[in-house]
């Protein structure tokens, strides 16, 4: 069982609202990211990071900022919500073990919905 | 270009037959590629990797195969059940690069 949660599960929020998604994970990995994902379609990385004080733009642009402060928290920001923004939020973490290489560990998800 | 496909249209099986998806990639060289299961509304779970230099894995009714030269892994599921409804998305993990590639998955359906 993975280690890494996500708050909150839901949320429903007006346009132009600021919301943060929680990401922690208990397993100290180093790195961490953040997918988009509609219904029924494929992920898309939006932010990663590899440690500490490191984040990086994802392959799909996204509004939203993330922040890594600490090893085991990796949180979202959008400053003002939009429709637009609709959508699952997945959180997961990683750590590349010689041998094996980078098992993603996801969290269960937040679901985002801006009326 | 750079790609990864899976079968894009859903797979549709009886009870009991095995299921096989289909995961291709182009202009890649990973040093493993990995499986993962996504149930509705879940994030994706971890179910087996292979290496580079491996052909074949295999874990209960899960079976891996992996060509390096036709660019492509199939996944087995042996003596399928409807409980293994779900969407499986393959990912490729290069070389200490930390980002994984996924294909855009396959859904599975298991009638029974």
């Amino acid at each position: 069982e993975a280690d890494i949660y996500q708050t909150p599960r839901y949320l429903v929020i007006g346009t132009g609202k600021k919301i943060t998604l929680e990401c922690s994970q208990t397993m100290g990995h180093d790195k961490m990211y953040w997918y988009q994902q509609d219904p029924g379609m494929e992920l898309h990385l939006i932010h990663y990071s590899y440690g500490v004080n490191s984040t990086e733009k994802g392959d799909l642009s996204s509004e939203s900022t993330v922040s890594r402060i600490r090893t085991e928290h990796f949180p979202l920001t959008l400053e003002s919500a939009r429709p637009s923004h609709t959508s699952q939020y997945l959180c997961a973490s990683s750590e590349y073990v010689s041998g094996t290489g980078n098992t993603i560990y996801f969290g269960e998800g937040s679901w985002l919905t801006v009326v | 270009s750079q790609k990864i496909e899976q079968n894009s249209e859903a797979l549709n099986i009886q009870e009991g037959k095995t299921a096989t998806l289909t995961c291709n990639y182009t202009n890649y060289s990973p040093a493993y590629l990995q499986w993962y299961r996504q149930d509705p509304g879940r994030g994706p779970v971890f179910l087996l990797l292979i290496r580079e230099n491996e052909k074949e894995k295999r874990k209960e009714r899960l079976k891996v195969t992996f060509d390096t030269t036709l660019k492509q892994s199939l996944f087995h599921i042996t003596a399928s059940q409807p409980a293994d409804s779900a969407t499986y998305l393959c990912a490729l993990d290069m070389k200490q690069g930390g980002k994984l590639i996924f294909g855009q998955g396959t859904e599975l359906s298991v009638k029974p």
